[in-house]
């Protein structure tokens, strides 16, 4: 079964960080970009960012909002994504989701999510 | 910054068709994706380029895109069906190329 499950959320301090983590199966996880999509409480859907796959240079790309804060990263041996969260505000509190991306050079389709993880950023 | 329109509510009868549009300038030339998300649980994808149906998405959902607006199209409508729905695109035309999601639309099944 092709499946993403999502780890690491938590309450956490403003400025402070938080490291989640993406554990991906069922399919060939290098072969795939991957994006995160967060929620924030009672809102829509917002994209994080996402990373290529190692064939297109592993590189990354993130949304305004979240750039220079955040970093996004793969580890194709252990099937896991990562989404590194530094200088934490309160406005980053939402349900982040893992994606696998459909997209090579830049993002496609979302086709396959997490179940999500519950970020809270509050003093 | 690109914008994406969807209006905030669809209300529908059982057994009829609703219509979810989303606009945005010139989205025509874009691929447009739509995503179902039922209340506490993740999204699904429904349609991907603007019209493909991923594997055990009903044939009653299609999709369309031409000029300013994309609109995805729910034939026989089932209380199942009922969620909020967002539309998706990636815009490089901007300043900070990324990806956009319209605001989204709650269906209501009458």
């Amino acid at each position: 079964e092709v499946q993403l499950v999502e780890s690491g959320g938590g309450l956490v301090q403003p400025g402070r960080s938080l490291r989640l983590s993406c554990t991906a199966s069922g399919f060939t996880f290098g072969d795939y970009a991957m994006s995160w999509v967060r929620q924030a409480p009672g809102k829509g859907l917002e994209w994080v960012g996402f990373i290529r796959s190692k064939a297109y240079g592993g590189t990354t790309e993130y949304a305004a909002s979240v750039k220079g804060r955040f970093t996004i990263s793969r580890d194709d041996s252990k099937s896991i994504a990562y989404l590194q969260m530094n200088s934490l505000k309160t406005e980053d509190t939402a349900v982040y989701y893992c994606t696998r991306d459909r997209g090579t050079v830049t993002t496609d389709a979302f086709d396959i999510w997490g179940q999500g993880t519950m970020v809270t950023v509050s003093s | 910054s690109y914008v994406l329109t969807q209006p905030p509510s669809v209300s529908v009868a059982p057994g009829k068709t609703a219509r979810i549009t989303c606009g945005g300038n010139n989205i025509g030339s874009k691929s447009v994706h739509w995503y179902q998300q039922k209340p506490g649980q993740a999204p699904v994808l429904v349609i991907y380029y603007d019209s493909d149906r991923p594997s055990g998405i009903p044939e009653r959902f299609s999709g369309s895109n031409s000029g300013n607006t994309a609109t995805l199209t729910i034939s026989r409508v089932e209380a199942g069906d009922e969620a909020d729905y967002y539309c998706q695109v990636w815009d490089s035309s901007s300043d900070h190329p990324g990806v956009v999601f319209g605001g989204g639309t709650k269906l209501t099944v009458l």
